[in-house]
């Protein structure tokens, strides 16, 4: 089916470790997000790409890095973990119409 | 973007119509509402957006008032499935990146 693929579901890391979190998208959507989500709260965007070979820093970077490999593509990096970065990571895409995002499925991550 | 208001939590009666209030007092007049919501720590689903005049799709329904400063999504005969948090989202951009900025939501709950 047609959609947002994010890997891996799960990871927990240890605090200083790095990871790099994978989304790919098959709708041929210009534009990818990322978000998280802390337990009880709203989504908070970190990063997103309006197009293939761009990326801006949305309301919560410090810590991560990305990389739109491609326009299907788009990964989040995590240099040196925190437990503060504990959360579900969503990654979103949308294309040129009015209508919504569509969203992956989340990463549970977990750093101790 | 404009700032919305929405109440924290609801309950419904399966069967019945669920109504979600959103207050949105200082939303631009090129400013979109968006629907989505989110089942239990899934990704976010999108449900149905307007400008200006009231919209229906399969799933729900989307009432803004004239002043445009509020607006009402309407679940027709809502499910035991329905039961979600509901983010009311106003956003300007399309076509290119649109940051949607995704608050604490309603926690609808329908009950047997």
């Amino acid at each position: 089916n047609a959609g947002v693929t994010q890997t891996p579901k799960f990871q927990v890391l240890k605090t200083g470790q790095s990871m790099t979190l994978q989304c790919a998208q098959d709708m041929n959507h210009n534009s990818m997000y990322w978000y998280r989500q802390d337990p009880g709260m709203g989504l908070r965007l970190i990063y997103y790409s309006a197009s293939e070979g761009t990326t801006d820093k949305g309301e919560v970077p410090n810590g991560y890095n990305v990389s739109r490999l491609n326009k299907r593509e788009f990964s989040l990096r995590l240099e040196s973990a925190a437990p503060s970065q504990t959360s579900v990571y969503f990654c979103a895409s949308s294309g040129q119409g009015k209508e919504g995002y569509t969203f992956g499925s989340g990463t549970r991550l977990t750093v101790v | 973007d404009a700032k919305t208001t929405q109440p924290t939590s609801m309950d419904c009666a399966e069967g019945r119509a669920a109504n979600l209030p959103c207050n949105h007092s200082t939303i631009s007049g090129n400013e979109y509402v968006y629907w989505y919501r989110q089942i239990h720590s899934q990704g976010p689903q999108y449900i149905i957006h307007g400008l200006k005049n009231n919209e229906t799709n399969e799933m729900a329904s989307l009432i803004i008032t004239e002043d445009r400063k509020s607006s009402t999504l309407i679940l027709p005969h809502a499910t035991l499935r329905d039961t979600a948090v509901y983010y009311c989202i106003v956003s300007a951009r399309w076509g290119s990146a649109r940051q949607l900025t995704f608050g604490s939501g309603t926690q609808l709950t329908v009950l047997p």
